[in-house]
């Protein structure tokens, strides 16, 4: 059964630094999210992502990130320089249509230090 | 703005016993609905999901869930949970408003154990 990958698993990385967050999406969906969930809290819509540009952000999607499908496979989240609240984990999802239910990959946990 | 309540951060349950996990939410328009379940180190898989319909909704691994438009709700159950449905359980609203595809909003979700 295709699924959602994300790369890494894990990442570690000093504040100010940039990461990149690396999502395989499902191969004929269209539609690509990233969602965020800080320890202990929801689970956060970041940005979706349709006809290679940001159909929707959230306030936490400041100018800090950015979004890229570089090829016909990967999805990527950049964090240009990380804050300690950027703490969290990742998760990308795809979808095939508007109206389809959301994949999940397993997400990324990112730790700012 | 839309927003989901779980109300309840963990439930314990034996094995064989019936589930119900709780779920409100607050939304202006007709809602899509959602369940998901992460298992540990595992991504968020979908349960079940109610668009329109019929208001009971069927999903997999035995689990449905009732949509309740009087009392904004969308409680999730199973008759019988196994020792495999330990997991965390999250309700999620869809929110069509903002653009041309939705968005979910998340419950804080439930934990699950089930002792044997």
């Amino acid at each position: 059964e295709p699924e959602v990958t994300q790369t890494p698993s894990h990442q570690v990385t000093q504040m100010g630094q940039e990461v990149i967050l690396r999502c395989v999406p499902i191969s004929n969906h269209l539609y690509f999210y990233w969602y965020r969930q800080i320890l202990g809290q929801k689970v956060e819509f970041l940005v979706s992502f349709y006809n290679n540009e940001i159909s929707e952000k959230s306030e936490i999607f400041d100018d800090q990130f950015s979004v890229e499908r570089p090829d016909g496979s990967n999805f990527t989240l950049k964090i240009r320089s990380t804050k300690l609240e950027d703490s969290a984990m990742y998760f990308c999802a795809s979808s095939p249509g508007q109206y389809n239910e959301q994949f999940f990959g397993p997400g990324t946990r990112l730790t700012v230090l | 703005a839309q927003s989901v309540t779980q109300p309840d951060i963990h439930i314990t349950v034996s094995e064989g016993a019936s589930l119900e996990l709780r779920c409100n939410y607050s939304y202006g328009a007709t809602p899509y609905l959602f369940w998901y379940v992460q298992s540990p180190g595992q991504g968020l898989q979908l349960l079940l999901k109610y668009f329109s319909g019929d208001t009971l909704v069927q999903g997999i691994k035995g689990f449905e869930a009732e949509f309740k438009r009087s009392q904004s709700s969308f409680n999730l159950r199973k008759p019988s949970v196994h020792w495999s449905d330990a997991a965390e359980y999250f309700c999620a609203v869809g929110d069509l408003q903002g653009g041309s595809n939705y968005k979910l909003t998340f419950g804080k979700g439930t934990l699950l154990t089930v002792n044997p």
